[in-house]
């Protein structure tokens, strides 16, 4: 059974770049799916940020796309987001997911962290 | 690509059914059977309760149903329980490997 597992600072100064890592376990990211981000501001909706393909190939919403970047380490079954110059319209629940492009029979999703942007 | 319309709020009694809808695009919703719903507790992560449209992952009761016409999706919960009483958000493919989200209806059970 596939589980995820977010991990990073909670606390990020406006301006600064936000890092997360999720951590797989209990499947191979190289198998296949792809794995990506979504958020959550506190009391909002859902927002898809951006998914990965083992192989490299990475896809985000254009409304972040300058922002982003996603990147896999097969070797330590982990992937990352990185998103630069935060505000604080960037405070949410981040959450890392399997099968993040076509939400299909393969989707789950890790627990989240919630990181702020304040100074 | 603009957020899927969802209604804020629905509701039914324990026993009754409520149907939820989602609505987008012919670029999205309409064009890809690649619909998904998801339940969500508070301070917990979303659950996939139907994906592609009709399909329910294993463990989901069959109470939970999925359907689309043209460019609305919608979610049907039968026989509603207390414990249904959640937050519930669609999303779609919406091509160019684009995913949009509704904005949520939070379903209360009377």
């Amino acid at each position: 059974q596939v589980q995820l597992q977010e991990s990073g600072p909670g606390l990020v100064k406006p301006s600064e770049t936000l890092s997360l890592t999720c951590t797989v376990s209990g499947y191979s990211i190289s198998s296949g799916y792809y794995w990506g981000w979504i958020r959550q501001p506190p009391g909002k909706g859902l927002e898809w940020i951006g998914s990965i393909y083992h192989t490299g190939n990475t896809y985000y919403n254009p409304s972040l796309k300058s922002r982003v970047t996603i990147s896999v380490d097969t070797s330590k079954n982990h992937f990352s987001l990185k998103l630069s110059s935060v505000t604080a319209a960037d405070t949410a629940v981040y959450y890392c997911a399997r099968d993040a492009l076509f939400m299909s029979g393969g989707n789950s999703w890790g627990q989240g962290t919630l990181v702020t942007v304040s100074s | 690509q603009s957020a899927l319309t969802q209604p804020p709020s629905a509701s039914g009694s324990p026993g009754q059914s409520v149907t939820i809808s989602c609505t987008g695009t012919s670029s999205d919703v309409g064009g890809y059977n690649y619909v998904s719903w998801y339940q969500q507790h508070p301070g917990k992560a979303p659950k996939l309760m139907i994906y592609e449209v009709t399909k329910r992952p294993s463990g989901v009761p069959d109470r939970f149903s999925g359907s689309k016409s043209d460019n609305t999706a919608s979610l049907t919960v039968s026989g509603l329980q207390a414990e249904d009483e959640a937050d519930y958000y669609c999303s779609s493919y919406a091509g160019s490997n684009i995913v949009v989200f509704g904005g949520g209806t939070k379903l209360t059970v009377l």
